[in-house]
């Protein structure tokens, strides 16, 4: 079975400074990592995805994230914050296999101090 | 983004009622997906369905029924709606298997169990 897990459900940070959000995956398979956005009542928008290749994956708004096999951890980062970062972040695995089966950590609340 | 729409956005139903979410997709894609999105929990898998009239289970089926008699359309059925259930619903969708295809998620749907 997969599992994730975000370590520290709410970060906060100030507006220009390094955005570090933690997601480590436990997986039997190759795992194929996703990063999602969720702003106040909306839905849930992709920042970015591992499947395989470049270990390190620049996504939208900035944000990448690193695949590292060996920690077992696929963690978010931005250089400086914009205060439009205020939002939900989930970190997800999947097998890649059959239908997209996600299963998702739960949620990192991120705030961006003035 | 792919053209998700769920109705009802917000639904209030007593314990014991049937309700039934609907969600449309205008990209024809193959797989669709309902999650539920509880504090805590992240997002977690109800069912889902790989073509018209076939569907699994998801990690927390219990209590839900789901149809698709069309591509575009996906209806999730709580049988007899109890307070746990209260929750946002989000359907989601996906054009193919495998390989970190990008699932794209709708608005949600908020539902309150009195």
């Amino acid at each position: 079975a997969q599992s994730v897990t975000q370590l520290g459900s709410h970060v906060s940070v100030s507006e220009g400074a390094l955005v570090l959000l933690r997601c480590n995956y436990s997986s039997s398979v190759p795992p194929y990592l996703f990063w999602y956005v969720q702003y106040p009542n909306q839905g849930l928008q992709l920042l970015l995805k591992y499947t395989t290749g470049a270990t390190l994956v620049k996504g939208i708004n900035g944000f990448e994230a690193e695949f590292k096999k060996s920690e077992t951890s696929f963690h978010l980062t931005k250089p400086s914050a914009h205060m439009s970062d205020a939002a939900e972040y989930f970190c997800a695995v999947s097998d890649g296999q059959g239908a997209q089966k996600l299963v998702f950590g739960q949620g990192t609340r991120l705030t961006i101090n003035p | 983004d792919a053209g998700i729409t769920q109705s009802p956005r917000h639904k209030v139903t007593e314990t014991g009622t049937p309700v039934t979410l609907r969600c449309h997709q205008t990209e024809n894609h193959r797989y669709m997906y309902w999650y539920r999105q509880d504090p805590g929990h992240g997002l977690r898998l109800i069912h889902y369905s790989y073509g018209v009239k076939d569907t699994d289970k998801g990690e927390v089926s219990d209590g839900y029924s789901v149809s698709r008699s069309k591509t575009e359309d996906f209806l999730l059925t709580l049988e007899s709606a109890t307070s746990s259930q209260t929750s946002v619903y989000f359907c989601a969708s996906s054009p193919n298997s495998g390989s970190g295809n990008t699932i794209y998620f709708g608005e949600g749907s908020w539902l309150t169990v009195v």
